[in-house]
């Protein structure tokens, strides 16, 4: 089946360490994105993708790395300069500009140690 | 700044019954797409409906259907019968159309169907 996959499902970060959440797509999406999401708020943009070896930042992207190398894979790196990392991370991905709809991951939830 | 507004932070009905949830958002922009997407407790997104700026009809989608104002900006989603397994957080979002597709959601209304 097609879909997206995100792990690991559960992640703790010690003081000063990076982590990379993985997010790994068999819809053939150009499109991929990662959002935020905390605690009885909404879902905020970190980072986009339209396309390979290219990505913008999106609301919050200070404290946060992506790379993409390949259409299928967008992992995000919290680095050690995001001082608040605890969140639910979702990752999604699209075949349009908009028109069609994004189809999420299940998620990982980031913790601090 | 673009933003989506959802004045409902929580909302019950009883099961059967018919519930509509809150929507506003502010643009400049003149194409774009709208859309409902729900929450439940295990946190998957999963999309309701969607409504494209340019259509006048509102989109149904089986129990759910929404009343798009595009001059007022506002974007409703009713649901109809409703059921139990509709319990969940819903959030609107919006994307301006040639942006990427990114998405701007509101702050979610959280929806609990009673038995």
């Amino acid at each position: 089946d097609g879909g997206i996959t995100q792990s690991p499902k559960y992640l703790f970060r010690k003081e000063g360490q990076n982590v990379t959440l993985s997010c790994e797509q068999n819809l053939n999406h150009d499109a991929m994105y990662w959002y935020r999401q905390d605690p009885g708020q909404g879902l905020r943009l970190i980072y986009y993708s339209q396309i390979v070896n290219d990505f913008q930042k999106g609301d919050i992207a200070e404290g946060y790395s992506v790379s993409r190398e390949k259409k299928e894979s967008f992992p995000l790196t919290v680095t050690s300069a995001q001082k608040n990392p605890t969140a639910f991370y979702l990752c999604a991905s699209s075949s349009g500009q908009g028109r069609q709809p994004q189809h999420f991951g299940d998620g990982t939830r980031l913790s601090i140690l | 700044a673009q933003t989506v507004t959802q004045s409902q932070p929580e909302m019950s009905v009883q099961e059967a019954e018919t519930v509509t949830l809150s929507c506003t958002y502010d643009t400049s922009e003149s194409n774009y797409y709208l859309f409902w997407y729900k929450q439940p407790p295990s946190r998957q997104m999963i999309l309701v409906i969607r409504q494209e700026a340019y259509k006048q009809q509102n989109a149904t989608e089986n129990r759910f259907s929404v009343n798009f104002q595009k001059a007022a900006k506002s974007f409703s989603l009713k649901i109809s019968d409703s059921q139990l397994g509709d319990t969940a957080m819903y959030f609107c979002a919006f994307t301006p159309y040639n942006q990427g597709g990114k998405l701007i959601f509101g702050q979610g209304t959280e929806l609990s169907v009673k038995p």
